[in-house]
């Protein structure tokens, strides 16, 4: 198994702003995900966090609203920018190990909300 | 996408067996079929999975339709402790489709 932390657990932001969440793994990981789950919803995948090469966006997220850096095997982070009140959301980071793809560890999420 | 359609919702008595349904009637050969649960203010944890028999672990049990356009997660005895939303999700490679989730709500 693995143990995730983010940064910040919550926050509150103005229209405009931007806000950067940060993923931390205690093992060395292959894969991170990204997921957006919008208030009473499902999770929604925002992107995979590729180490050492650019972010792999599904449909309907693009780069210059979400950047996401992969510096290394156990850290990420994700870049909400340019906010507005639809983007109030908990955003939420995985990680799969290399062995197997079949469980993925979820961390605790990031609430944010945008004024 | 492949996608997934379970009921928004369905209520068990505690330490009854709960079957917890659904539909993917688009699954491909390659898909694998996954089970988590999201406690409130939790991220989602592993339930089980599967690919096309049935599995049992621990916590709970997964029965696969044999077209595979169906499947149904039991909990053979369900606790306070198992009250979440469970989400059926389908693995695309390496990534995962959630549905829309089904809250469960067990009733003392």
């Amino acid at each position: 198994s693995a143990v995730i932390s983010q940064k910040p657990s919550r926050d509150i932001c103005q229209r405009g702003t931007s806000l950067t969440i940060q993923c931390q793994v205690d093992s060395q990981v292959t894969m991170m995900f990204w997921y957006r789950q919008q208030p009473g919803q499902s999770l929604t995948l925002i992107a995979t966090a590729n180490q050492g090469s650019e972010a792999t966006y599904e449909s309907g997220f693009v780069i210059d609203k979400f950047p996401i850096s992969r510096p290394n095997l156990t850290f990420s982070t994700l870049t909400v920018s340019n906010m507005s009140p639809e983007d109030s959301s908990i955003y939420l980071c995985s990680v799969s190990g290399s062995s197997s793809y079949n469980e993925q560890f979820f961390g605790p999420g990031t609430r944010l909300t945008v004024l | 996408d492949a996608k997934t359609t379970q009921p928004n919702s369905m209520e068990s008595n505690e330490e009854e067996p709960v079957h917890l349904p659904c539909n993917h009637s688009t699954i491909s050969g390659t898909d694998y079929i996954h089970w988590y649960r999201q406690l409130p203010s939790q991220g989602p944890e592993y339930v089980i999975h599967g690919l096309t028999s049935n599995v049992n672990n621990r916590m709970a049990s997964l029965a696969i339709a044999e077209d595979r356009k169906s499947s149904t997660l039991i909990l053979h005895r369900a606790t306070l402790r198992d009250a979440a939303v469970y989400y059926c999700i389908l693995r695309t490679g390496n990534q995962f489709y959630f549905g829309t989730g089904t809250s469960l709500t067990v009733i003392p």
